[in-house]
């Protein structure tokens, strides 16, 4: 069975660029989510999909990001204008039914 | 609100030598406990899963944690600390609610010396 995966597995850019990240999640799972860690801090979440609905998107820090999941398969996390701040790993997971997330291996986004 | 805290952000043992990683948590409602862990450039693995049976739970690679509600801990641990477990551990609580979002802490990056 394949994983998460997760494109691009690193991403520089300058400040003011955009900058889109995918997560393709193993195949049957409703539930997507995305996380983020900013250097030396915890991973937070950023939001959670069912199917291709926003479940819960709390954790988004603000109007830069914008997440989709069209046709509830693939999700894209695209930062636009991406700020320095904004460099970190971000972390894609899937579960189906409440069981156990699968993460990705990471998306390592630098902001220069 | 759930909040995990994990103690010690470096955590260094010799090899061969007793792995003790800390984690109190914080919640509402009975959770759901993880400890995950992230070797080198990999991605996040899940080690063990706490879902309200054996409070005992023992996970890959010989770690096992235990939960103890009255002290809210879950603390992870391992006999024999071996070069390979050198990774960063993160211990994380999800509200027992479907599909919920899991919450971790800041993690423990677990040094093993020669």
């Amino acid at each position: 069975e394949a994983g998460v995966t997760q494109f691009p597995s690193h991403s520089v850019i300058e400040k003011g660029q955009t900058v889109t990240l995918r997560c393709d999640p193993i195949s049957g799972h409703d539930n997507l989510y995305w996380y983020r860690r900013v250097m030396g801090k915890e991973i937070k979440f950023l939001l959670h999909f069912v199917k291709e609905s926003k479940q819960d998107e709390s954790g988004m820090p603000n109007n830069r990001f914008l997440a989709e999941r069209t046709g509830g398969t693939y999700s894209t996390l695209k930062v636009q204008p991406a700020e320095l701040e904004d460099s970190g790993v971000y972390f894609c997971a899937s579960s189906h039914g409440g069981r156990r997330a699968f993460f990705g291996q990471g998306t390592r986004l630098t902001v220069v | 609100a759930q909040s995990v805290t994990q103690l010690g952000s470096h955590v260094s043992v010799s090899e061969g030598a007793l792995v003790l990683l800390r984690c109190n948590y914080s919640s509402s409602v009975p959770p759901y406990l993880f400890w995950y862990v992230q070797y080198p450039n990999q991605g996040l693995q899940l080690l063990l899963k706490y879902t309200s049976a054996a409070t005992l739970v023992k996970g890959i690679n010989g770690f096992e944690a235990e939960f103890k509600k009255s002290e809210t801990s879950f603390h992870l641990t391992k006999p024999s600390a071996h070069m390979s477990d050198a990774a960063e551990y993160f211990c994380a609580v999800m509200v027992r609610e479907r599909d919920d979002k899991i919450i971790f802490g800041k993690g423990t990056r677990l040094h093993i010396l020669p």
